[in-house]
């Protein structure tokens, strides 16, 4: 069975960091590209990051880029998030996601239960 | 702002059909077939429904459907269920300085 957990949410105050990590199991995990989605509370989803099979490719959302760091462990099975420099606006639920194989686009069709990052001081 | 522009609101009763609109540009939606759609009910995550424009993953009912037509892709659910309320986003690859991105969300309520 594919799961994807996230943990590492939490409170942190505005200018603070946070890792956020996603434990994947029930699949290849270095077969596949990964992607972090957020929902802030009450609005809709934003696509923050994507990284590629191997970690060769990276993109992020032009609202985290220069404070986000993507990345993953192939051998740990895990994805990372480094969010640096938060603000109140970085408040949301975030989700790991799996992106379906040879598909293009956003296809993930497989989502984490995501994980509240609340920052505020 | 989303990049993606959808309706806040569609509705229908059950056993009716339901069309949402998802209006992009060029640089996305117009460009590539790479449009998705996801379902999504209160306090869950997301659920992939289409991808690429009009394909259905693995257990998707064939009551939705995708279509794109320029710069607009839509999503139709036909035969209205109960269980189909909830919230849809629209999702596109985007060339330029987003690689992905959603619609702002369609509210389905099932009269």
């Amino acid at each position: 069975e594919v799961q994807l957990m996230e943990s590492g949410g939490g409170l942190v105050q505005p200018g603070g960091s946070l890792r956020l990590s996603c434990a994947a199991s029930g699949f290849t995990f270095s077969s596949y590209e990964m992607n972090w989605v957020r929902q802030a509370p009450g609005n809709g989803l934003e696509w923050v990051s994507y990284i590629s099979e191997s970690g060769s490719n990276i993109y992020y959302a032009a609202s985290v880029k220069g404070r986000f760091t993507i990345s993953r462990d192939n051998a740990k099975n895990s994805l990372y998030l480094q969010m640096n420099s938060l603000r109140a606006e970085d408040t949301a639920v975030y989700y790991c996601a799996r992106e379906k194989l040879s598909c293009h686009g956003d296809c993930s069709d497989y989502w984490g239960q995501g994980t509240l990052v609340t920052v505020s001081s | 702002q989303s990049a993606l522009t959808q309706p806040p609101s569609a509705s229908g009763s059950p056993g009716q059909s339901v069309t949402i609109s998802c209006t992009g540009t060029s640089s996305d939606i117009g460009g590539y077939n790479h449009v998705s759609w996801y379902q999504q009910h209160p306090g869950k995550a997301p659920k992939l429904m289409i991808f690429e424009v009009s394909k259905r993953p693995s257990g998707v009912p064939d009551r939705f459907s995708g279509s794109k037509s320029g710069n607009t892709a839509s999503l139709t659910v036909s035969g209205l269920q109960a269980e189909d309320e909830a919230d849809y986003y629209c999702s596109s690859y985007a060339a330029g300085n987003n690689f992905y991105v959603f619609g702002g969300g369609t509210k389905v309520t099932v009269l």
